[in-house]
């Protein structure tokens, strides 16, 4: 299947502080990537979709300026957890469409710790 | 509001014998369906993409798809210990994808 790769795997920051994470696609062009969050044994929430070369669409609830996402390229989109708090610490892990008909492939996922 | 049922368990099945999870999802117009395997820690994994009713067998898995009955089912025979997880069924929609809660599988040794 397609590859999709997700830096850094564990991060673990002070609070107040800006933490970027990376999604590419190895081996395809992804002009839609998915960011989702997961709390502990809780499902997967999507969070936005990342259009490469234009803004990102939010799901309800999600703040954007406090979850910037940028997708500059077609291998690669960022999601910039900005000023962040202890309750933003999760799972964070994105996707991105490769392969056959629409299936969808994740990154390894970041976990994201504020201390 | 589109959505994917699971059954969340656990659902335990001996070593060996066959794992049987479901789902249904309630927007009939939906034409692409997957089966992740998602282990504590760790992102989802595919398993099994689904389009046309009927069974899609990839070695000891099974997908099932019945679209008039919106119910997409996936079968693991010789359940291993290693297939303990959860199993998320994702319908992909529109704009994006409609992902079950889950079930939790055991597979006891």
């Amino acid at each position: 299947g397609a590859v999709v790769s997700q830096h850094p795997s564990r991060v673990i920051c002070k609070s107040g502080t800006s933490v970027k994470i990376e999604c590419r696609s190895l081996d395809f062009q992804a002009t839609t990537m998915f960011w989702y969050r997961q709390f502990p044994k809780q499902s997967l929430m999507l969070m936005a979709t990342s259009n490469e070369g234009s803004k990102a669409t939010y799901e309800q609830g999600v703040e954007k300026d406090k979850f910037l996402i940028n997708h500059a390229s077609l291998t690669l989109s960022t999601l910039t957890v900005t000023s962040a708090h202890p309750e933003d610490s999760s799972f964070y892990i994105c996707s991105a469409r490769g392969g056959g008909p629409g299936e969808l492939f994740f990154g390894e996922g970041s976990r994201l710790t504020v201390l | 509001q589109k959505e994917v049922e699971q059954n969340s368990g656990p659902l335990s099945v001996p070593e060996g014998a066959i794992a049987s999870l479901n789902c249904t999802y309630s927007d009939r117009g939906s034409q692409s369906f997957f089966w992740y395997r998602q282990y504590s820690g760790k992102s989802p994994e595919l398993i099994m993409s689904i389009y046309s009713n009927g069974d899609k067998e990839d070695g000891r898995f099974t997908a099932q798809l019945n679209k008039a009955s919106q119910y997409v089912s996936l079968l693991i025979r010789d359940s291993q210990p290693s297939d303990s997880a959860t199993y998320l069924c994702a319908v992909q929609g529109t704009y994006k994808y409609i992902f079950g809660t889950g079930t939790r599988l055991k597979v006891l040794a």
